[in-house]
């Protein structure tokens, strides 16, 4: 998680717009994925970014500048479902194949 | 989506046991699969990339004598914690790719062990 800086936690409250923000180590750097993970659960692939702009994906957006390393996750229509941690994950070129190493997460806590 | 069965969910045991997690992707074929650990509220940490048909390859730091890793086929890669110890105690987790560049995974649901 060295190579990946975001926050810690988050509170926002239901119904409102949240934005996770992630800035990555540049080496080897390919793109920005983004995991969801319940407590005791396995992460969930929420999604990816190789270029620059915006990926909407129903009420969650990843966003990508790769000139300012870094990228964010929009959480819109905040439901307490949501409350999880988040991760963002840098793909990178290492060991004959594509791999990507998990920043240390930001847990995010809906409240009504 | 894809699917990733990881079994056990769950192993205690004692130091010294040796314990065996089994990954099954059940509806793609994985030639890259990857086993992660995590402790309590951290990150994911890569351990090694499993490839089929060859030997594994471990990230800096992770024992290979003490993580055997092996991936027999393209649906089943198998870690085996070797004489585990009390600081073994962690949750392991596996994923697998579809996707070309792996930007992707899908996980299992992960194996908690606790080594007494």
């Amino acid at each position: 998680g060295q190579s990946l800086e975001q926050p810690s936690e988050v509170t926002a409250v239901e119904g409102a717009i949240v934005q996770i923000n992630c800035t990555y180590q540049t080496s080897g750097f390919y793109g920005l994925s983004w995991y969801q993970q319940h407590d005791g659960g396995a992460p969930t692939f929420l999604s990816y970014n190789a270029l620059d702009g915006l990926e909407e994906t129903g009420r969650f957006s990843s966003f990508l500048s790769r000139s300012d390393s870094y990228g964010y996750l929009l959480l819109q229509e905040l439901q307490m479902k949501d409350s999880a941690s988040y991760f963002c994950a840098r793909l990178y070129s290492g060991a004959g194949s594509y791999q990507l190493t998990f920043g240390k997460g930001t847990k995010l806590s809906v409240i009504p | 989506g894809a699917v990733v069965s990881q079994h056990p969910s769950r192993v205690i045991c004692k130091s010294g046991t040796s314990v065996k997690i089994e990954c099954r992707s059940l509806d793609f074929q994985a030639t890259t699969m990857f086993w992660y650990r995590q402790f309590p509220k951290q990150s994911l940490m890569l351990m090694a990339t499993s490839n089929e048909g060859s030997k594994a390859t471990y990230e800096q730091g992770v024992e290979k004598d003490k993580f055997l890793i092996n991936h027999a086929s393209l649906t089943l890669s198998t870690l085996t914690v070797t004489s585990a110890h009390p600081e073994d105690s962690s949750f392991y987790i596996c994923s697998a790719s579809r996707g070309q560049n792996n930007e992707k995974l899908f996980f299992g649901s992960g194996t908690q062990l606790s080594v007494l």
